[in-house]
């Protein structure tokens, strides 16, 4: 059991390239999540969805875009990378029964260490 | 809108020792989750501990327990018998126990060091 695999771990961009991170869960998952960790300081939601074909804008969402075609793959992508897109990012997942309020195995991934110059 | 505070960006303890790690939250809901979340230098996310708001039970997982103070918005973290492990660095999180969302709040983080 896999959990949340996030790829790659590292990736160093040139300022205006584009590139998508890569996650995906094996736990059927319906809520999926992308964070990013800037030095020394806590998590920021991105981005998140709530199941297949639906996603929507979280606490930071400039810069980024994402789909949600399958239940298991919540791809990331950054257009134009800038020097402040240089971040730690978090894929999550949870499982939240509908008409319960209760979430369920929240698990987050490796991450991914960007860095743009 | 919610929010997280850690004032201890640096925290010391010797091995076997006991620390208390500080978190204080705002918000206005009464149905919500705390939970703290150890951070090693793997970068790996660990979830240490969980408390649900309409519990008045402090909750508990081996060597660490939470003070958790509801109408102070407290809700600090005790580690007994520290471990040289438990070096790291740990995120006080809220989430709103109604919100179709399960996003997550995360405080700044508070770096443990361990002494032996």
């Amino acid at each position: 059991n896999a959990g949340v695999t996030q790829t790659p771990k590292f990736r160093i961009l040139k300022i205006g390239q584009s590139m998508t991170l890569q996650c995906a869960q094996d736990m059927n998952h319906n809520y999926m999540y992308w964070y990013r960790q800037d030095p020394g300081m806590g998590l920021k939601l991105i981005y998140y969805s709530v199941g297949a074909g639906i996603t929507d804008k979280g606490e930071v969402p400039n810069g980024y875009n994402v789909s949600r075609s399958t239940t298991e793959d919540f791809p990331l992508r950054l257009e134009l990378a800038a020097p402040s897109q240089t971040s730690v990012y978090f894929c999550a997942s949870s499982y939240r029964d509908r008409g319960r309020v209760n979430h369920y195995g929240y698990t987050f991934g490796s991450g991914t260490r960007l860095t743009v110059v | 809108a919610q929010t997280v505070t850690q004032s201890q960006p640096e925290m010391s303890v010797q091995e076997a020792e006991t620390v208390t790690l500080s978190c204080t939250y705002d918000t206005s809901e009464s149905d919500y989750y705390l939970f703290w979340y150890k951070q090693p230098p793997s970068r790996q996310m660990i979830l240490v501990i969980r408390q649900e708001a309409y519990k008045q039970q402090n909750a508990t997982e081996n060597r660490f327990s939470v003070n958790f103070q509801k109408a102070a918005k407290s809700f600090s973290l005790k580690i007994s018998d520290s471990q040289l492990g438990d070096a790291a660095m740990y995120f006080c999180a809220y989430r709103e126990g109604s919100s179709n969302t399960g996003k997550l709040i995360f405080g700044q983080g508070t770096t443990l060091q361990v002494k032996p």
